[in-house]
């Protein structure tokens, strides 16, 4: 069974410090499939990255990166510089590929990052 | 373009009725998924369709069902309601039927039982 465990429940930092959120997945497969969404608080989940199996190289994208390792089945999240804007709950989710009628997305319980100016 | 919408915003209903919750996916996104999402938890995925056919059912009672209409478009409904289907419903629409590619998410809809 897949699951998705985001240890971290709060995050509280100073505008400008970096932030790094961590996702660690279990899968029994080897082809799935990895997400971060972003929830600010108007509830909308905004779509962020996702990364195949497959690909182990580290993304960045302006001041949001992500460090995916097979090895330790983790997807980290950093925010370099943060910013108040970046203030919101996410989720990091994996979704298992060739499940058939078991496909399905699932998500961690999210991480509430609030970035006080 | 047009994100994916859904009616009504919020709703209210007593325990025991039934709702519907309605969802519009992205033009010439095929595939309709269903989460709910409970106060401080992470969305729950209920259905998915894809070309009008259910692909997956998450572990949801027989109370929730689902359609998807020639449009693409999607209809949630939820029989006999109890207090703990109080949730954020959320619409998601995708070009992928098998979760692959990125799920686009609607504004959701605000359910409360009482």
């Amino acid at each position: 069974a897949q699951k998705v465990t985001q240890a971290q429940t709060e995050i509280s930092v100073v505008e400008k410090e970096d932030v790094t959120l961590d996702c660690v997945y279990e899968t029994r497969d080897t082809t799935y499939y990895l997400f971060w969404y972003k929830q600010p608080p108007s509830g909308e989940l905004v779509f962020l990255i996702r990364r195949n199996s497959f690909d182990e190289q580290n993304e960045i994208s302006g001041r949001y990166s992500w460090n995916f390792q097979k090895s330790t089945s983790s997807f980290n999240f950093t925010i370099t510089a943060s910013q108040v804007v970046d203030s919101a709950v996410y989720f990091c989710a994996l979704s298992e590929w060739g499940s058939g009628a078991n496909s399905k997305l699932t998500f961690g319980k999210g991480i509430t990052l609030s970035v006080r100016p | 373009d047009a994100g994916v919408t859904q009616s009504p915003t919020h709703l209210i209903k007593t325990r025991g009725q039934q709702v519907t919750l309605r969802c519009s996916p992205i033009s010439g996104h095929k595939s309709v998924s269903w989460y709910q999402q409970v106060l401080g938890q992470g969305p729950q995925f209920i259905f998915q369709y894809y070309e009008k056919e259910e692909r997956g059912r998450g572990n949801f009672p027989d109370r929730f069902s689902a359609r998807q209409f020639p449009n693409y478009s999607s209809e949630l409904n939820v029989n006999a309601l109890l207090l703990g289907d109080s949730a954020l419903y959320l619409c998601a629409s995708s070009l992928a039927w098998d979760f692959t590619y990125e799920q686009y998410f609607g504004p959701g809809t605000r359910l409360t039982v009482t």
